[in-house]
């Protein structure tokens, strides 16, 4: 089965600099790439994803880059601000036949100090 | 209901007990998931029904059972709780194929004593 890597497990960065989370996957089939949200004590919430047709995609200061050659994957966020800190989690799934399901990265805990 | 919902919010269970965490959903999802999550190890794939009347299992399975008798409901059943299935529970929903539209649920963190 898939199989996804993320790193590092722990990121801190000041107030308006810039964050990078990797992920790396297993299965060459898998096309979609979510990116994932977890305040603390919340649910994970869908923030940015993207397909395999696409190499990149922003949204406002969060962006994703896709290499499929390298199977890997990374969320870019610039300007950090503190309401950016939470754990992110990475994704990776094939879509077609009967897979439905998501596979997680372990996450990564983004702190932003003021 | 708005979305999914998850009950209890949280428990402390003795170890042994039976236990069952519950999961409705309104949005006509056919995919649903059940996920543990623990510090380090971020979310594992207890089951998953991919539609009403069918099951699987995922990565944790064993001590848990699930069932999917109708499209809205999908409780998750501890038959013999243990300490090590001290965790957060998230129950998640998905229309279809391929992880899109994932949404989940509040969360069940279970203490087993």
């Amino acid at each position: 089965g898939e199989n996804v890597e993320q790193h590092p497990s722990t990121l801190s960065v000041q107030e308006g600099d810039s964050a990078v989370i990797k992920c790396t996957y297993s299965d060459s089939a898998s096309n979609y790439f979510p990116w994932y949200k977890q305040e603390l004590g919340k649910r994970p919430q869908l923030i940015i994803d993207i397909r395999s047709n696409v190499g990149e995609k922003k949204d406002q200061r969060i962006a994703v880059t896709l290499n499929k050659t390298a199977k890997h994957f990374s969320l870019h966020i610039t300007e950090t601000q503190p309401e950016d800190s939470a754990v992110y989690f990475c994704a990776a799934s094939t879509s077609g036949g009967s897979n439905y399901k998501l596979t997680f990265g372990k996450g990564t805990l983004l702190t932003v100090n003021p | 209901i708005a979305g999914i919902t998850q009950a209890p919010t949280s428990q402390i269970l003795a170890a042994g007990r039976r236990m069952t965490l519950r999961c409705t959903q309104d949005m006509r999802h056919n995919a649903m998931y059940w996920y543990r999550q623990d510090l380090g190890l971020g979310l594992r794939l207890i089951h998953y029904s991919n539609t009403a009347g069918t099951t699987g299992k995922g990565e944790v399975p064993d001590g848990y059972s699930v069932s999917r008798a109708n499209t809205d409901d999908f409780p998750l059943t501890l038959a013999s709780a243990v300490p090590s299935q001290t965790s957060v529970y998230f129950c998640a929903s998905s229309p279809g194929q391929g992880g899109y539209g994932y949404t989940f649920g509040s969360g069940t963190r279970l203490t087993v004593v």
